[in-house]
C-alpha cells in the first residue's frame, strides 16, 4: 500500500469542476506534485510546489493543500483531460519519493 | 526543448540484470537530479532512485539493495541496473528530469518509457 492515498476512480459531467485528492501524512510537510497519464502515454507533470503550473498546461488545472491532504482541481472539465492522476511527495520520513495509487478519472 | 530515451534489452530471465540507459537532449546533464520511475502493467507508479550529476544518489528502500544508477556527463547520459529480477519487475521503466524546488523534487521531463519483461 502507498503512504499516499487517492481515490481509484471519480468521475466529472463534462465542463463541470471536479477535485482529486491524495491523502499522506508527508503532506502536513511537503507539497505534492500532479502527474496526468493517459493510456499508453508517459505521465505529465501538471502542478507542483503551492499551486504552479508548467509551461503549457491550462489554467483550469489548479493545486490546493490542507493538513494531510492534498488536491488537484479541474475547473470546467473537457474531454481530454480523461486519464489517470498521480500525487507525488515524500515519504513520511521525508528521505525518499512516494506516489499515489493514482485516480482514473472519467469525463461523462 | 528537453528530451529523455530510454534504451536497452525488453526481455530477460529471472537472475538477470537488467540495465537501461537514458540519453538526455536538449539540455545538460551536469545539473538537476536525473531519476528512474517504474510502471508495471496495469498499475501505478513507483520511484525507483535518483542520481545528482555530481554522482550522489538515493533509492527506493525497496530496491536499494539491487539498485545502481550512474551517470556519464561527457555522453550526457545516466544508467540504471536492477540486479537479480524477478517477474515482479516487469514494467514499463521511465526515466525523468528531477526538478529540487519548494523543498521537494518534481518530475518535468519524461522519457517515452520502456518495457522490460522478465520471463522464463
Amino acid at each position: 500500500s502507498s503512504e499516499l492515498t487517492q481515490d481509484p476512480a471519480v468521475s466529472v459531467a463534462l465542463g463541470q469542476t471536479v477535485r482529486i485528492t491524495c491523502q499522506g501524512d508527508s503532506l502536513r510537510s511537503y507539497y505534492a506534485s500532479w502527474y496526468q497519464q493517459k493510456p499508453g502515454q508517459a505521465p505529465v507533470l501538471v502542478i507542483y510546489g503551492k499551486n504552479n503550473r508548467p509551461s503549457g498546461i491550462p489554467d483550469r488545472f489548479s493545486g490546493s493543500s490542507s493538513g494531510n491532504t492534498a488536491s488537484l482541481t479541474i475547473t470546467g472539465a473537457q474531454a481530454e483531460d480523461e486519464a489517470d492522476y498521480y500525487c507525488n511527495s515524500r515519504d513520511s520520513s521525508g528521505n525518499y519519493w512516494v506516489f499515489g495509487g493514482g485516480t482514473k478519472l472519467t469525463v461523462l | 526543448q528537453v528530451q529523455l530515451q530510454e534504451s536497452g534489452p525488453g526481455l530477460l530471465k529471472p537472475s538477470e540484470t537488467l540495465s537501461l540507459t537514458c540519453t538526455v537532449s536538449g539540455d545538460s546533464i551536469s545539473t538537476y537530479y536525473w531519476s528512474w520511475i517504474r510502471q508495471p502493467p496495469g498499475k501505478g507508479l513507483e520511484w525507483i532512485g535518483y542520481i545528482y550529476y555530481s554522482g550522489s544518489t538515493n533509492f527506493n528502500p525497496s530496491l536499494k539493495s539491487r539498485v545502481t544508477i550512474s551517470v556519464d556527463t561527457s555522453k550526457n547520459q545516466f544508467s540504471l541496473k536492477l540486479t537479480s529480477v524477478t517477474a515482479a519487475d516487469t514494467a514499463v521503466y521511465y526515466c525523468a528530469r528531477g526538478l529540487y524546488s519548494y523543498a521537494n523534487l518534481y518530475f518535468d521531463y519524461w522519457g517515452q518509457g520502456t518495457l522490460v519483461t522478465v520471463s522464463s
